[in-house]
């Protein structure tokens, strides 16, 4: 089945470029759907940030745009979420998902990074 | 901020009903935008409950149902069990432009 994994830093400092990569296996990418980021700050909810075609094609959340790019590196299976001059609001649980074309829902979900940014 | 409302916390006993409250507007659940519902166990990720306002994935029981009416949706779980015990999200389509893909603000189901 179709699994995801993201990877990242961990902990960064403010105004960093914070950047994550999700691998997805069980399913080739260049097969169709939107693939998509989503955040969760500690104890609160979801927010989604952004999502992007195998092609290369994107659409980000308007509240983030001027600072997310996404990418998707079709030879690796995997697709990439850079967010520049982090915060301490940048701190979350960062999870990539495939998003289904459609009904538009994220399904499935990987188990998600945390990212902390701290000086 | 989201633009889908939901009521912090509901709670019940094994075996009783609960419904999750999802409400929204005319740029959203009112404009017959899908509504979804995501289950999220302590500590996991989030995991796809109903799609489509009303269609549950494959392995997902029958105890979980979804409706839409107007501006709002709602989540029901009948039969309530320990397991169920988790923080649940819905999530719709924004035409406003402001955030696009949106989220509930969440509900956390407590069993008694």
């Amino acid at each position: 089945q179709v699994q995801l994994q993201e990877s990242g830093p961990g902990l960064m400092k403010p105004s960093e470029t914070l950047s994550l990569t999700c691998a997805v296996s069980g399913y080739s990418i260049t097969s169709g759907y939107y693939w998509g980021w989503i955040r969760q700050p500690p104890g609160k909810g979801l927010e989604w940030i952004g999502s992007i075609f195998h092609t290369g094609s994107t659409y980000y959340n308007p509240s983030l745009k001027s600072r997310v790019t996404m990418s998707v590196d079709t030879s690796k299976n995997q697709f990439s979420l850079m967010l520049n001059s982090v915060t301490a609001a940048d701190t979350a649980v960062y999870y990539c998902a495939r998003h289904m074309g459609g009904t538009h829902c994220f399904d499935p979900w990987g188990q998600g990074t945390l990212v902390t940014v701290s000086s | 901020q989201s633009v889908l409302t939901q009521p912090p916390s509901v709670s019940g006993a094994p075996g009783q009903r609960v419904t999750i409250s999802c409400t929204g507007s005319n740029s959203n659940i009112g404009a017959g935008y899908d509504v979804h519902w995501y289950q999220q166990l302590p500590g996991t990720a989030p995991k796809l409950l109903i799609y489509g306002d009303t269609n549950r994935p494959s392995g997902v029981p029958d105890r979980f149902s979804g409706s839409k009416s107007g501006t709002s949706a709602s989540l029901a779980i009948t039969g309530l069990q320990a397991e169920d015990e988790a923080d649940y999200y819905c999530q719709s389509y924004d035409s406003s432009l402001t955030t696009l893909y949106v989220f509930g603000t969440g509900t956390k189901v407590t069993v008694l």
